[in-house]
């Protein structure tokens, strides 16, 4: 079956640094692949998708790449903020049905 | 954007009760809902997919008897946990679906059973 796997938190970053947040996942067609966030005390939002290999998603300074040779999509962004501090999942959809990672909290501090 | 709410936010029971969660779009029809079930430390499990006016399709594992869905209109889903027990506590999230791409979700409800 499909499957989701992102590095365990929490990642403890100072504003400004670079994030790297892994994910890889196995699937047995060709899904979708999309992180959502989650902010304390609300409920998971998209924050960028991406459809087929190679296509580039991006939101809020936040970036990941559909690579199908290393089956991943590693989230990305160059300067971090305080308010960036949440819950991150990777997921897929494969026949309208959304596979979750385990969440990476993300801690970014002054 | 969409919102979807959840209600309550929070509930504690004593075992052998039941519980009744709403999931409600507030500001678009969803013909589609979606529950799911967060264990700590582990990855939203989908357990059900609501259609507006048929049954819920259960996943492999899920028990229709135990987790009642009810979706009676186009903004509102409800999830019923019968004859809880302290291993249904956990954290319970909908999602509702707008077209054929996109979910949104609710804020969650954690659910303690006593």
């Amino acid at each position: 079956g499909n499957s989701v796997t992102q590095m365990e938190g929490p990642v403890t970053l100072s504003e400004e640094a670079f994030l790297t947040i892994n994910c890889t996942y196995t699937a047995t067609g060709y899904p979708s692949l999309f992180w959502y966030v989650q902010y304390p005390g609300e409920g998971l939002q998209l924050l960028l998708k991406a459809t087929k290999a190679d296509d580039k998603g991006s939101n809020k300074g936040f970036e990941a790449t559909y690579r199908k040779e290393t089956t991943s999509f590693h989230l990305e962004k160059g300067s971090v903020q305080v308010s960036d501090s949440a819950v991150y999942f990777c997921a897929l959809r494969e026949a309208s049905k959304l596979t979750f990672g385990t969440g990476t909290r993300l801690q970014v501090t002054l | 954007g969409a919102v979807v709410s959840q209600h309550p936010s929070w509930v504690i029971c004593k075992s052998g009760t039941s519980v009744k969660i709403e999931c409600r779009s507030l500001d678009f029809q969803a013909t589609t809902m979606f529950w799911y079930r967060q264990f700590p430390k582990q990855s939203l499990m989908l357990m059900a997919t609501s259609n507006e006016g048929s049954k819920a399709t259960y996943e492999q594992g899920v028990e229709k008897d135990k987790f009642l869905i009810n979706h009676a209109s186009l903004t509102l889903s409800t999830l019923t946990v019968t004859s809880a027990h302290p291993e249904d506590s956990s954290f319970y999230i909908c999602s509702a679906g707008l077209g054929e791409d996109t979910q949104y979700f609710g804020p969650g409800t954690r659910l303690t059973v006593l």
